[in-house]
């Protein structure tokens, strides 16, 4: 069946640090592939999006591109400050093969530091 | 304002209680879901409706009993929680079923905190 995999957390960087989370998926279609974001006390809200290989999502400085070859869509932001501490989660959806649900990573816990 | 909001946003009960959890969207989506979110576990969906119909329950206990009466509008009951249950409950919205379109991403509401004492 679908699956995401990504990178354990918690992952504690200095502001203006490179931020990387590590996000790999099985899929037997071709999925949407997703990232969400969690701030304390809220609920998850799209971060980008990319609905096939080769796209690259970007928002708010972060970015993901959707790599077919590797299965994989990994987060990247430059230069991350203390507003981007949150659960960040990878989810893939795909209609063909999964129905429409999506399915979610077990979140990365990121913390930023000034 | 995420388009999806859940009421109440808090609630403590004892475990012989019986309460509901309120979920709404006012998006026009046709798929409704829950998720469990615990401390520590990943993301659980719990229930999924489309067109109001059921089309997913992922083995959950029966004391969780859903309802969803319009497109609009989703519910959680509960009766006789363990402590275990004690959680964030997280309702989304997604449009459902889109035959040859790319998925769409969920919306979330900002969950209701649940502990059960």
């Amino acid at each position: 069946g679908n699956s995401v995999t990504q990178m354990e957390g918690p992952v504690t960087l200095s502001e203006e640090a490179f931020l990387t989370i590590n996000c790999t998926y099985t899929a037997t279609g071709y999925p949407s592939l997703f990232w969400y974001v969690q701030y304390p006390g809220e609920g998850l809200q799209l971060l980008l999006k990319a609905t096939k290989a080769d796209d690259k999502g970007s928002n708010k400085g972060f970015e993901a591109t959707y790599r077919k070859e590797t299965t994989s869509f990994h987060l990247e932001k430059g230069s991350v400050q203390v507003s981007d501490s949150a659960v960040y989660f990878c989810a893939l959806s795909d209609q063909r093969t999964g129905g429409f649900k999506t399915i979610f990573g077990a979140g990365t816990r990121l913390f930023v530091k000034a | 304002e995420t388009g999806v909001t859940q009421t109440p946003r808090h609630l403590v009960m004892g475990m012989t209680n019986k309460k509901s959890l309120k979920c709404e969207q006012h998006l026009g989506h046709n798929a409704m879901y829950w998720y469990k979110q615990s401390a520590k576990k990943p993301l659980e969906l719990m229930f999924v409706y489309n067109f109001k119909e059921q089309t997913e329950n992922n083995s959950v206990p029966s004391r969780f009993s859903p309802e969803c009466p319009n497109s609009s509008h989703l519910f959680l009951h509960l009766h006789t929680l363990q402590p275990e249950d004690s959680a964030l409950y997280l309702c989304a919205s997604s449009q459902g079923e889109l035959l040859g379109q790319p998925n769409t991403e969920a919306f979330f509401g900002q969950g209701t905190r649940l502990t059960v004492v």
